[in-house]
């Protein structure tokens, strides 16, 4: 069964810390997506990347760095933690699909998620 | 930009009911893909159903259907015979189709599912 593993279910860290959250798929996809998941709000994406090395922003990249050193790995990277970055982290990865001369994409694959709280 | 409106933030049905969760979303592409992804209290987000914009055909997944009207940009699900397990968020997504590689892909703000025994 395919999987996308998230290393941390909760973590609890404090102001001003550098958090790492880490994720790795075994689907050897080619891209990966950080979201965060806020009531109200619904998934909104922070950075992705299309390659190993490569990334892009998404809608709500401040504060937030990246880092994709292996094809496998996407690490998201809170360089200094603040209370409003308290928030469900939601990993994800696709890949494409070539079917006769279209490219078809499936839909993502979901980590079960890191619940970072800031204090 | 695309946009997806999800404008039910909390829906429930008994079981074995059927319910339809609503969907609208705003874009000027022709060729695209629209997905309901449901994610159960405390689990991993999982993908229940997935229309492609050029079939005219609504996708059909066990009791999960959808109506898709694509004039009126309509993509709304409906949960025939509701089970306990049905009980979850479900996200609305959208993703338009390029041939030349990665795609984002745009969620509505989720509709909460409480299906009553």
């Amino acid at each position: 069964d395919v999987k996308v593993t998230q290393s941390s279910r909760y973590l609890v860290k404090r102001t001003g810390e550098k958090v790492f959250l880490e994720c790795v798929q075994d689907m050897d996809h080619e891209n990966m997506f950080w979201y965060r998941q806020d009531p109200g709000l619904g998934l909104r994406l922070i950075y992705f990347s299309y390659d190993v090395k490569m990334k892009e922003k998404g809608d709500i990249p401040e504060g937030y760095s990246v880092s994709r050193e292996k094809k496998e790995r996407f690490s998201l990277i809170l360089e200094s933690a603040s209370t409003n970055q308290t928030s469900m982290y939601l990993c994800a990865s696709s890949h494409r699909v070539v079917r006769r001369e279209e490219r078809v994409w499936y839909g993502y694959t979901f980590g079960s998620g890191t619940r970072l709280t800031v204090v | 930009a695309q946009t997806v409106t999800q404008s039910q933030p909390e829906m429930s049905v008994q079981e074995a009911e059927t319910v339809t969760l609503s969907c609208t979303y705003d874009t000027s592409e022709s060729n695209y893909y629209l997905f309901w992804y449901k994610q159960p209290p405390s689990r991993q987000m999982i993908l229940v159903i997935r229309q492609e914009a050029y079939k005219q055909q609504n996708a059909t997944e066990n009791r999960f259907s959808v109506n898709f009207q694509k004039a009126a940009k309509s993509f709304s699900l409906k949960i025939s015979d509701s089970q306990l397990g049905d009980t979850a968020m479900y996200f609305c997504a959208f993703m338009k189709q390029n041939s030349g590689g990665y795609q984002k892909v745009t969620f509505g703000i989720g509709t909460k599912l409480q299906v009553i025994p």
